[in-house]
């Protein structure tokens, strides 16, 4: 079946370091999401991208699909002590519906 | 508005019994998704319902069962429960079930998390 590669699987930064991740499939995805999920919470969609190319921002988070339609990158610039957390990418296994699969997850740790 | 409600948040439960898991969908949310979400596995799609029918399936056993009430309400099922099941079980609302992200957002409740001795 489909599956997204996420990388890295964790990350220890200083506040203030920009953040990157990354999301490859073997398959082509027309839709990839980015989701944040905190200790006890549900995930929670970041940023939606619908377009090959496409380069979307929600505040200190951008993130690119990939030309490509096989990948997808997350950037958090300037972190602060609430980004902690784990980070998924998602995509539609069915197109155009809310069957999702999610890639393995970005831990985020970061040292004050 | 209030947002997902999942019961109960914790529960502990022995090989070969079954639970029942209930979500509560957004106010006027009619699509409502589970998800199994394990350290192994990561989160693995359930099922999805949409008007009281089972729209969309992922790839479990028969163990595994939902339903959909007219008030969109929905359950999920386990029987004969295996020590694999321990696992939080997330729900997600969305208007439609339309087209994953932005204006069909899944909302994720805050999961319930099961555990099987």
């Amino acid at each position: 079946g489909q599956q997204l590669n996420q990388s890295p699987q964790s990350m220890f930064i200083q506040e203030g370091e920009d953040v990157s991740m990354n999301c490859t499939s073997s398959s082509i995805f027309n839709t990839w999401l980015w989701y944040k999920q905190d200790p006890g919470e549900g995930p929670v969609l970041l940023i939606a991208l619908y377009k090959a190319g496409e380069l979307t921002s929600n505040g200190r988070l951008t993130a690119q699909f990939g030309i490509t339609r096989k990948d997808s990158f997350l950037n958090i610039s300037a972190s602060i002590p609430s980004d902690v957390g784990i980070y998924f990418c998602a995509g539609p296994i069915i197109q155009g519906a809310q069957k999702l699969v999610f890639g393995q997850g970005t831990r985020l740790t970061i040292n004050p | 508005k209030a947002g997902v409600t999942q019961t109960p948040r914790y529960l502990i439960k022995t090989r070969g019994q079954q639970v029942t898991l209930s979500c509560s969908p957004i106010s006027g949310h009619r699509s409502v998704s589970w998800y199994q979400q394990t350290p192994g596995q990561g989160l693995q799609f359930l099922f999805e319902y949409f008007s009281e029918t089972q729209r969309n399936k992922g790839n479990f056993p028969g163990r595994f069962s939902g339903r959909q009430f007219s008030n969109s309400r929905s359950e999920m099922n386990v029987s004969t429960l295996e020590l694999g099941d321990s696992a939080l079980y997330l729900c997600a609302s969305s208007p439609r079930g339309g087209r994953a992200g932005v204006g069909e957002t899944q909302y994720f409740g805050p999961g319930t998390r099961l555990l099987v001795l």
